[in-house]
C-alpha cells in the first residue's frame, strides 16, 4: 500500500540552524514527491516538487529511491519558516491522480 | 486571478442532519479534488473528478457522502444523517493536468465542519 511517513509531529529549531523535515514513503511504481505548506491562517500550498529539483525559498529536497526518502533541507532556518510541512506522495495512473500525505511536521524556527 | 474558493468557511450541525460543502475550482482547471483532514491528521483523499465524472471516488468513506460536479466546474460534496466522526475540515482542491505545471494541486481555505 501506498504511504508517506514523517516520523515528527514537531521539530524546533533556533533561527540560523539547519534544518531537516524527514519524510519517508511506500510504493510500487515510481512517484512524484512533493511538499507543501502551510503558513498560519492560510491555505495549504506548494512548495517543491522532486521533478523540478529546484530550491524554493532556500529549501530543497532530493528524493533518494534507495531509502525510498524524500527529506525537505535548508541550511539556514529563518522566523518565517514556522510553518506545517506535509510530504505528499502523487499516485497517478489509471483512472486516479489523487495525493497521499504524511501527517505533517510543524516546523517552530525560535529567534 | 481567483483562486479556490470554499463555501461555508464554517459550519456546524446537529448529528443525523444532512450537509453540503460547496467548492468553485479555478477557472479552466478540468480536476477536482476533495479531501478531509481531521486534527492531528494529514488531508485524506476522498473523491477526483475529471470534468464532470468522478474518476477515483475510493476515499468516501461510506455511502453517506456523496459527491456531484453537474457542470465540470462547481462541487458539491453531500453528507447524509451526519455523525460526530465526519467532524473535520474538508478540502477542495483543482488542477489543470494538460499544463506544464501538470499536477500541481490548488487548495482551497477549507470548510470546518463541526458535528454536534
Amino acid at each position: 500500500a501506498q504511504r508517506v511517513t514523517q516520523p515528527e509531529k514537531l521539530l524546533s529549531v533556533f533561527k540560523g540552524a539547519p534544518v531537516e523535515l524527514k519524510c519517508n514513503y511506500s510504493y510500487s511504481g515510481s512517484p512524484e514527491l512533493f511538499w507543501y505548506v502551510q503558513y498560519s491562517r492560510q491555505r495549504l500550498q506548494l512548495l517543491l516538487r522532486h521533478i523540478s529539483r529546484e530550491s524554493i525559498k532556500g529549501f530543497t529536497a532530493d528524493l533518494n529511491k534507495g531509502e525510498t526518502s524524500f527529506h525537505l533541507k535548508k541550511p539556514f532556518a529563518q522566523e518565517e519558516d514556522s510553518a506545517m510541512y506535509y510530504c505528499a506522495l502523487n499516485k497517478v495512473g489509471g483512472a486516479t491522480n489523487k495525493l497521499i500525505f504524511g501527517t505533517g511536521t510543524l516546523l517552530a524556527v525560535q529567534p | 486571478g481567483a483562486g479556490v474558493s470554499q463555501t461555508p468557511s464554517n459550519k456546524v450541525t446537529e448529528k443525523g442532519k444532512y450537509v453540503e460543502l460547496r467548492c468553485d475550482p479555478i477557472s479552466g482547471h478540468t480536476a477536482l479534488y476533495w479531501y478531509r483532514q481531521s486534527l492531528g491528521q494529514g488531508p485524506e483523499f476522498l473523491i477526483y473528478f475529471q470534468g464532470t465524472g468522478a474518476a477515483d471516488d475510493s476515499g468516501l468513506p461510506n455511502d453517506r457522502f456523496f459527491a456531484v460536479r453537474p457542470e465540470g466546474s462547481v462541487s458539491t460534496l453531500k453528507i447524509q444523517r451526519t455523525e460526530r466522526g465526519d467532524s473535520a475540515v474538508y478540502l477542495c482542491a483543482s488542477s489543470s493536468p494538460e499544463r506544464a505545471s501538470g499536477h500541481e494541486q490548488f487548495f482551497g481555505p477549507g470548510t470546518r465542519l463541526t458535528v454536534l
